[in-house]
């Protein structure tokens, strides 16, 4: 198991509310990301940070925001919830592996369901 | 769409019997990866084959990669239970500065005991 954990694992909250979706890794990594991922469908990336202060928008618009104030902690916040946010959000941190490609390690994800 | 995209969405086997997932994909690329998921958890990282590469085993787990089809295969041998999972392929393009990784819808593996 990789060193990167989400909190919380399952968060069930009412439309309007702020939220804030944790992921911290332990390995050192400069790069990190997260990712969305609906039942059957393809992971989308909504955000990523190449390292601290570096935070960049992914492919999938997002209403949600990152910030990377430390290397190890790369936080995703809703600031008002709406049930068309309801998905599994996925945190990820990467290495380089053989031939300098990059190699994903990821959490166990945060299900979030907005009522 | 970059991302690449498997074949069959789901496969149902006995233990013991092979396993072969496809992954297509569009784009010119660096490398092309395998991850496991399994269900409720995070996607763990498989086996890596870099665009030069046409074959590459890791204990059950054999990868190969036909550039002029722009298709790769994952056969897992020998199936267990254990391996029941959603298996996904993920493309880096080739030029790409970020090297950043698209993924598929998966491919749903079940194997009954």
């Amino acid at each position: 198991e990789a060193d990167i954990y989400q909190t919380p694992r399952y968060l069930v909250i009412g439309t309007g509310k702020k939220i804030t979706l944790e992921c911290s890794q332990t390995m050192g990594h400069d790069k990190m990301y997260w990712y969305q991922q609906d039942p059957g469908m393809e992971l989308h990336l909504i955000h990523y940070s190449y390292g601290v202060n570096s935070t960049e928008k992914g492919d999938l618009s997002s209403e949600s925001t990152v910030s990377r104030i430390r290397t190890e902690h790369f936080p995703l916040t809703l600031e008002s919830a709406r049930p068309s946010h309801t998905s599994q959000y996925l945190c990820a941190s990467s290495e380089f592996a053989e031939g300098g490609f990059e190699k994903l390690f990821f959490g166990s994800g945060t299900q979030l369901s907005v009522l | 769409s970059q991302q690449g995209e498997e074949d069959p969405q789901a496969l149902s086997i006995q233990e013991g019997e092979n396993a072969t997932m496809n992954c297509s994909y569009k784009t010119s690329i660096n490398n092309l990866q395998w991850y496991r998921q399994n269900s409720g958890r995070g996607l763990v990282h498989l086996i890596l084959i870099r665009s030069n590469e046409r074959e590459k085993h890791s204990g059950r787990l054999r990868v190969t990669l036909d550039t002029s089809k722009k298709s790769s295969s994952l056969l897992i041998t020998a199936s267990r239970a254990a391996d029941t999972a959603s298996y996904f392929c993920a493309t880096a393009d080739r030029g790409s500065t970020l090297g950043r990784l698209y993924f598929g819808r998966g491919t749903q593996l079940t194997v009954w005991p």
